[in-house]
């Protein structure tokens, strides 16, 4: 299985609202509406902001949302704060009972 | 509250077998559901899925993996180990154990919460 598709960088300001792209295949992303989103500090464990496409954990802030359109799982942070700068991955649910992440965004709060 | 650590050697040798262990709290692997993976981290690259393995025994793996991987769990000392076989410098990472978590009775679901992960050096 290959790593879904990720942008290595997206940038915004302070306020802004950015969006990150996460593109699989009819394996993965396309036929499920099991993908997750995670947060990950430098030197920290990773955090899920997003389960089941679009459904938050308690206690994740509502500037966080997620969505899904055929192969393309996407994630909006609405705004952007200083503390949202950080790697970004996600991940699905695949046709061999497996899990399959992202190749990873790091975030730039500009 | 769900807590998880892993465990297990900070330096391997080429070609030995690593055995890492993932300690939890906060829930059972007998309870109908539940899941525990495993997750690495190379420094600085991408998250990469490894195994995972549900309250039933049911396991599964990377398909790029599968022949070094195994996953068992003793669920009466809430623990699960994954030992990888015949490792590699590039297996070099961060390796993380993670709680699965499902909605309803979904067959599929999340990572959360993860452990703090333990840093595996592959040398000679």
């Amino acid at each position: 299985q290959s790593a879904l598709a990720q942008p290595a960088s997206v940038s915004g300001s302070p306020g802004q609202s950015i969006t990150i792209s996460c593109t699989g295949s009819s394996s993965d992303v396309d036929n499920y509406d099991y993908v997750s989103w995670y947060q990950q500090h430098p030197g920290k464990a990773p955090k899920v902001m997003i389960y089941d496409v679009s459904n938050r954990p308690s206690g994740v802030s509502n500037r966080f949302s997620g969505s899904k359109s055929g192969y393309t799982a996407s994630l909006t942070i609405s705004g952007l704060q200083a503390e949202d700068e950080a790697d970004y991955y996600c991940s699905s649910y695949t046709s061999s009972s497996t899990y399959v992440f992202g190749t990873g965004t790091k975030v730039t709060v500009l | 509250q769900i807590t998880l650590k892993e465990s297990g050697p900070t330096l391997v040798k080429p070609t030995q077998t690593l055995t890492l262990t993932c300690t939890f709290s906060g829930f059972s692997l007998s309870t109908s559901g539940v899941g525990v993976g495993w997750i690495r981290q190379p420094p600085g690259k991408a998250l990469e899925w490894l195994a995972l393995i549900y309250w039933n025994g049911d396991k599964r793996y990377s398909p790029s993996l599968k022949s070094s991987l195994t996953i068992t769990k003793d669920t009466s000392k809430n623990q699960v180990v994954l030992t990888m076989t015949n490792v590699d410098p590039v297996d070099t990472a961060t390796y993380y154990c993670a709680h699965r978590r499902r909605n309803g009775y979904n067959w599929a679901g999340w990572f959360d919460p993860w452990g703090q992960g333990t840093l595996v050096t592959v040398s000679s």
